[in-house]
């Protein structure tokens, strides 16, 4: 069995500030766990991955997550937040046996003010 | 990273008819597929897993007659919703995993837009 908890359902920063979305999950075998942005009315696009090799993993857009087992934590953050980063965010566990068995956390709106 | 086509991005349909939605890898074979559904500012849900020539395997809760799904090539799935009704209206996506991928992501659609009036 597998969950996702993401705290904080909205999150406001505002541009130039640090930006931290945070992800709890939890998973009977080994874990896969990602984080992804999704723009209105479009799919889902990787934003990084942990797939069990490095524990602070980078992305794209400057985004980089650190898996920490003990805290059962994979929080996503960013420097310093842009105006194009005000996106849906969802963070996702999958067995490391079927990557593409996703369960997904129930999301954080980021909101990024001028 | 490989890349997965939803056909189409939006259809509207009329309550009581059935609407198909294609999901395409186009540069790997997806031996797994697997359908989600989203409703409005909410997350995503598991519906299916399917293999390829096998049959679907459907989350608990999903109507396996409602919501057909095949996966008859190593680059199609289909999901038909029969007899769609307005409470299937909803942003429906698919994502694959295959060969050649390193199998440590799956790759997602761009979602279709469901509306049943």
């Amino acid at each position: 069995a597998q969950s996702v908890t993401q705290l904080g359902s909205h999150v406001s920063v505002s541009e130039g500030a640090l930006v931290l979305l945070r992800c709890n999950y939890s998973s009977s075998v080994p874990p896969y766990l990602f984080w992804y942005v999704q723009y209105p009315n479009q799919g889902l696009q990787l934003l990084l991955k942990y797939t069990s090799a490095a524990t602070l993993v980078k992305g794209i857009n400057g985004f980089e997550a650190e898996f920490k087992k003990s805290e059962t934590s994979f929080h996503l953050t960013k420097p310093s937040a842009h105006m194009s980063d005000a996106a849906e965010y969802f963070c996702a566990v999958s067995p490391n046996t079927n990557a593409g068995k996703s369960t997904f956390g129930d999301g954080t709106t980021l909101t990024v003010k001028p | 990273g490989a890349v997965v086509s939803q056909h189409p991005s939006w259809v509207i349909c009329k309550s009581g008819t059935s609407v198909k939605i294609e999901c395409r890898s186009l540069d790997f074979q997806a031996t797994t597929m697997f359908w989600y559904r989203q409703f409005p500012k909410q997350s995503l849900m598991l519906m299916a897993t399917s293999n390829e020539g096998s049959k679907a395997t459907y989350e608990q809760g999903v109507e396996k007659d409602k919501f057909l799904i095949n996966h008859a090539s190593l680059t199609l799935s289909t999901l038909t919703v029969t007899s769609a009704h307005p409470e299937d209206s909803s942003f429906y996506i698919c994502s694959a995993t295959g060969t050649g991928q390193g199998n440590t992501e799956a790759f997602f659609g761009q979602g279709t837009r469901l509306t049943v009036v």
